[in-house]
This record gives structure tokens, C-alpha cells and sequence, in this order.
């Protein structure tokens, strides 16, 4: 039973495109986040939901746009892709925004050639 | 502004015991959360601290001197899987996100 699930694993890709992540929890949880770890390991919060609704918007490009169809589904899509958009993303879910325990999908790494 | 600073690299011996230390700099403090990230894996939570003093779970135990700014985690009997990178995470009062620290990556020697 994976809690927080992610697709694809691995997402190799030409400058330019556009390409999709989808992730899944079956916790029960309100919350979802996107997180994206570089290269040097760095962990940054880009979007959070709670019950559907955007609530931490970070400065990110808006070639980057979450969609959350329902509390349970946090997708990602990324626009006109480039280099600097290589690394791991991750997606998290925590019971709730008062809850500090995040639960954490596998990760995707993308790559951007 | 916000930062938080850990050491990028801690080696001990297997058996032994380390302590991993975090400073913060934030503008609002809520807690202090530490994770573990294996390569290749996602991270997993360990402990979080909101009040002073020292929290046991286990062989791990983190500690909060929100005085100080300053919390640790402290890990005992190290085994060979405790190698893996270890991130203290901010939580701010005003938000809802969790600003992390640049980890530390823990090597366990036989």
C-alpha cells in the first residue's frame, strides 16, 4: 500500500516541451505539497493545497502550474521546459496544515536536455 | 530574511554516537522538524521539537533551545543504514511551509 505515490519515476525531456507529474495519496490527508531538491540537494517548497485550495504560491516561474482535481490528486505541469528545471521533484501530504509530518512521494527526477 | 545552517558532512564510526546541530534564523518559529533522505530515496520524518528540552524516539532524540535558536539531533548506536543525508526544517508561525536546511550527510564507518 504506497501512501504517497508519483508518476513518472524518471522524465527525460528536450528544452522546450511540456511534460506533466501526478501524484497521489490515499492518507486521508487535506494537505499536498511540491517540493523540487537540486542537484546540491537543496529542498524548496514551490505549492502547497489544502482541501483544493492554492495556499503557499512560492516565486516560481508560471511555466509551473498545480492543479489539485481533489484532495487526494496534486499534479504538476511544467511549460516550455528548460535546463535549470533538472532535478527531483517531490510531492508530500500532511493530515493537515497544522500537521509538521509530511509525507513524502518517491520523487521524480526529471532531466532537461 | 531566513536561513538555517547544519555542518554538509559528518563521518562516524559505526556503534558510536552523533550529534548533528542546526542554527535558524527565522522570522517567525513555530518548530523544528528533522527528516532523513537515504540516496536515491524520498525523505521521512524523524522528530519534531515546538518546546524546549530533548525528544526520544528510539536511537534518535532531537533537542530544541528556542533561546538559542538551536536544535540538534542526536543519533545512538549508529548502524551502517544510518548513513543517509539529514535535514532540520523550520516551521514559521505565519505559514504553513516548512523551510528546510541544506542537510547534512552522515557517513557510518564499520
Amino acid at each position: 500500500d504506497t501512501a504517497v505515490s508519483q508518476t513518472p519515476k524518471y522524465l527525460v525531456t528536450q528544452m522546450g516541451n511540456d511534460k506533466s507529474i501526478k501524484c497521489e495519496q490515499n492518507l486521508g490527508h487535506d494537505t499536498m505539497y511540491w517540493y523540487k531538491q537540486d542537484s546540491k540537494k537543496f529542498l524548496k517548497i514551490m505549492f502547497s493545497y489544502n482541501n483544493k485550495e492554492l495556499i503557499i504560491n512560492e516565486t516560481v516561474p508560471n511555466r509551473f502550474s498545480p492543479k489539485s482535481p481533489d484532495k487526494a490528486h496534486l499534479n504538476l505541469h511544467i511549460n516550455s521546459l528548460e535546463l535549470g528545471d533538472s532535478a527531483v521533484y517531490f510531492c508530500a501530504s500532511s493530515q493537515s496544515t497544522d500537521n509538521y509530518e509530511q509525507y513524502f512521494g518517491p520523487g521524480t527526477r526529471l532531466t532537461v536536455t | 530574511g531566513q536561513s538555517l545552517e547544519q555542518p554538509s558532512e559528518v563521518t562516524a564510526v559505526e556503534g558510536a554516537i552523533v550529534q548533528i546541530n542546526c542554527t535558524y534564523q527565522t522570522s517567525g518559529f513555530y518548530g523544528l522538524s528533522w527528516y532523513q533522505q537515504h540516496d536515491g530515496g524520498a525523505p521521512t520524518f524523524l522528530s519534531y521539537n515546538a518546546l524546549d528540552g530533548l525528544e526520544e524516539t528510539g536511537r534518535f532524540s532531537s533537542f530544541l533551545s528556542r533561546s538559542d535558536s538551536y536544535g540538534y539531533l542526536l543519533l545512538q548506536e549508529l548502524q551502517m543504514k544510518d548513513s543517509a543525508s539529514y535535514f532540520c526544517a523550520v516551521r514559521r508561525d505565519s505559514s504553513y511551509k516548512l523551510i528546510f536546511g541544506s542537510g547534512t550527510r552522515l557517513l557510518v564507518r564499520p
